[in-house]
């Protein structure tokens, strides 16, 4: 089975500048994840989609980031303008559905953007 | 609200000793928990959970973990570390107030010292 796609791998730009992350979850899996690693921290969730709608989008700086996912399948996450605490590590994640069988995610290898 | 605690940032031991990576957590429902390790620049890899059963998980590259209900943690553990085995951990518990949720700790690094 492939696992989680993302690009670019690494991403470097400057404040005020646009920047976009492209993911490709396992085939099959309905719930896609967007997460934020701060350097020295925990990866904390920006937006949840379960199929194409968004399940959970609490903590997403919604005047600077948006995330959509087409046909339930490819997500892409936008920043505009970044800021230079946006730098992390973009982390992709996907699971199968269903409540009491959920056994936790899929980790794409991640997009690391560094704003100078 | 559901959270999970590791108490230490940094984590060192030689070669061959066993390893103990800990993780304490604070959950409103079943404990759903989890490990994931990360090594450099690379996403987080899954290592074992618990969900139900026996208290002793076993998980990859030789990996276990306890389950303390009464104690509320989920401690990692190695009976011999390895070098390669140095990287990040992270504990994580569901979050029940979310739907398919994790919560992850802040991590833990552990450095396994020749």
């Amino acid at each position: 089975e492939a696992g989680v796609a993302q690009s670019p791998r690494y991403k470097i730009i400057e404040k005020r500048q646009s920047v976009a992350f492209w993911c490709n979850p396992i085939s099959g899996h309905a719930t896609l994840y967007w997460y934020q690693q701060i350097l020295g921290q925990g990866p904390k969730l920006l937006i949840q989609f379960q199929n194409n709608g968004v399940v959970d989008d609490s903590q997403l700086p919604k005047d600077r980031f948006s995330a959509e996912r087409l046909k339930g399948v490819d997500s892409t996450l936008k920043i505009q303008p970044a800021k230079l605490e946006d730098s992390a590590v973009y982390l992709c994640a996907s699971s199968l559905g269903g409540t009491y069988k959920w056994y936790g995610y899929t980790f794409g290898s991640g997009t690391r953007l560094t704003v100078v | 609200a559901q959270s999970v605690a590791q108490p230490e940032d940094q984590v060192n031991v030689a070669e061959g000793n066993p390893l103990t990576v800990k993780c304490t957590y604070s959950v409103s429902g079943n404990p759903y928990l989890f490990w994931y390790v990360q090594y450099p620049n690379r996403g987080l890899q899954f290592l074992l959970k618990y969900i139900t059963g026996d208290n002793l998980v076993k998980g990859s590259y030789g990996f276990e973990a306890e389950f303390n209900k009464s104690q509320t943690s989920f401690h990692l553990k190695k009976p011999s570390a390895l070098v390669s085995d140095s990287a990040l951990y992270f504990c994580a518990v569901r979050d029940w107030g979310g739907y398919n949720k994790l919560i992850f700790g802040a991590g833990t690094r552990l450095a396994v010292h020749p």
